[in-house]
């Protein structure tokens, strides 16, 4: 592994089902982030990690969870998928959110469409 | 709120033209500014980072300027090639005053397309 790994790549998942994307990083970035992107849109956080063991919200979190047991992993969770919640999902990690590096390394996403 | 305008929204050039992209904000207390390339179902990918004090800074064809006065920035990029055709993202850092973590504002992008 080098920097930011998502799985899976893609999904297709049926409405109210759960799924757990996940995320890895091998960088010991202390923050991590889950964003979402949608046509139009931009970039939008979801939750965010500033270290292992703390979690919060982003700009938008309904629907979502997530959990920051160690430092490598931050998984997503949606636990009853809707359509809506069909989009792009990028995991980011930074070295430092106290230098304002937040989000500096991007993986290479997953592409969810709920049905 | 903090907000992130880029323009043009997309644009299309021929290839070895330059092009210059532009970003306005409003985010306060500002810590720095950003361009990312997003390549076609790729994650995005940083180009240039600046600080307050820095006005401009370079990454290859990429000179990325800054005017903090103003709260504007643009990207230049010089003698552009194919492979430049992606998504180009302006992303402002804002400065949480009480627990020094910062926040990121993303505008919504530049399409730009080389075109042979």
């Amino acid at each position: 592994i080098a920097g930011i790994t998502q799985a899976p790549t893609s999904q297709i998942l049926a409405a109210g089902r759960r799924m757990t994307l996940r995320c890895t990083q091998d960088m010991r970035h202390n923050a991590m982030y889950w964003y979402r992107q949608d046509l139009g849109l931009g970039l939008r956080l979801i939750h965010y990690s500033n270290t292992a063991g703390t979690t919060g919200k982003g700009e938008v979190p309904d629907g979502y969870s997530v959990s920051r047991a160690n430092t490598d992993d931050f998984p997503l969770t949606l636990a009853s998928a809707v359509p809506s919640q069909t989009s792009v999902y990028f995991c980011a990690s930074s070295d430092s959110p106290e230098r304002g590096m937040r989000g500096a390394f991007f993986g290479q996403g997953t592409r969810l469409t709920v049905v | 709120k903090n907000q992130v305008e880029q323009s043009p929204q997309s644009l299309i050039i021929l290839e070895g033209k330059n092009c210059t992209l532009q970003c306005n904000y409003t985010v306060s207390p500002f810590s720095n500014l950003r361009w990312y390339k997003q390549d076609t179902g790729r994650g995005p990918v940083s180009l240039t980072i600046m600080t307050f004090s820095e006005n401009t800074k370079s990454n290859g064809r990429y000179t990325a300027t800054l005017d903090a006065d103003t709260k504007q920035s643009s990207l230049h990029i010089t003698a552009s090639q194919l492979s430049d055709s992606a998504s180009y993202i302006c992303v402002v850092s804002e400065r949480e005053m009480n627990s020094g973590y910062s926040t990121l504002t993303f505008g919504k992008g530049t399409m730009l397309l080389v075109s042979p």
